[in-house]
């Protein structure tokens, strides 16, 4: 039973561009949360979305967009990117009506550098 | 709006007992979890306890307090494989993490 997948693993951009990350939540799953997470620190709730919308939101600026699939994978968009924006990306996923909210599945991230 | 406070760092001996704590503050209450995290790797889940309490899950255990928005990771017969980051987290869909806790295992 594949968990989270998530890609690109590693990825290096410039200040200013734009980057795409994706995600295929685990079997069964229909929710996809993104989480940011800087060195030493906990993850921090980007969105989440459920049925093709954003349900919640975080405190992170219009330049982080998202969308879901109709089968349930996720993608996440960062323009204009800047130099804090380096960090872990990670992608984590649940089942409505299963496990619930609170036993998030985790995939391995996506690691950006800005330079 | 929600937040959550731990220990940034607790050392303990391999074999001992360690408890790493979290307190929070949230004004709807859906339950506390637990995952640990390994340098490099993604977060696991541990455990979660919606009501007050104590939840056992092999050497791994978590309590929470409602009343005192208290709650703590209980971790037995510690091995060198549990040196890793802990994160205690509050929310209904919503999740919040806390910072973290790095434990550091001494043989």
């Amino acid at each position: 039973d594949a968990g989270v997948t998530q890609s690109p693993t590693h990825l290096i951009k410039t200040r200013g561009q734009q980057v795409t990350l994706r995600c295929s939540p685990k079997s069964g799953h229909d929710t996809v949360s993104w989480y940011q997470q800087a060195l030493g620190q906990g993850p921090q709730f980007i969105f989440q979305y459920y049925e093709e919308e954003e349900r919640q939101r975080g405190n992170f600026p219009d330049r982080f967009s998202g969308h879901q699939f109709p089968n349930y994978s996720s993608e996440l968009n960062v323009n204009a990117l800047l130099l804090g924006d380096s960090a872990l990306y990670l992608c984590a996923s649940f089942g409505t009506g299963l496990t619930g909210a609170n036993v998030l599945t985790f995939g391995a991230g996506s690691r950006l550098t800005v330079l | 709006g929600q937040s959550l406070e731990q220990p940034s760092e607790v050392t303990a001996v391999e074999g001992a007992i360690v408890q790493i704590n979290c307190t929070y503050q949230t004004s709807g209450f859906y339950g506390l979890s637990w995952y640990q995290q390994h340098d490099g790797g993604a977060p696991t889940f541990l455990s979660y306890n919606a009501l007050d309490g104590l939840e056992e899950t092999g050497r791994f255990s978590s309590f929470l307090s409602r009343s005192d928005s208290y709650g703590y990771l209980l971790l037995q017969e510690l091995q060198m494989k549990d040196s890793a980051s802990y994160f205690c987290a509050i929310g209904d869909d919503k999740i919040i993490f806390g910072k973290g806790t790095r434990l550091h295992i001494l043989p």
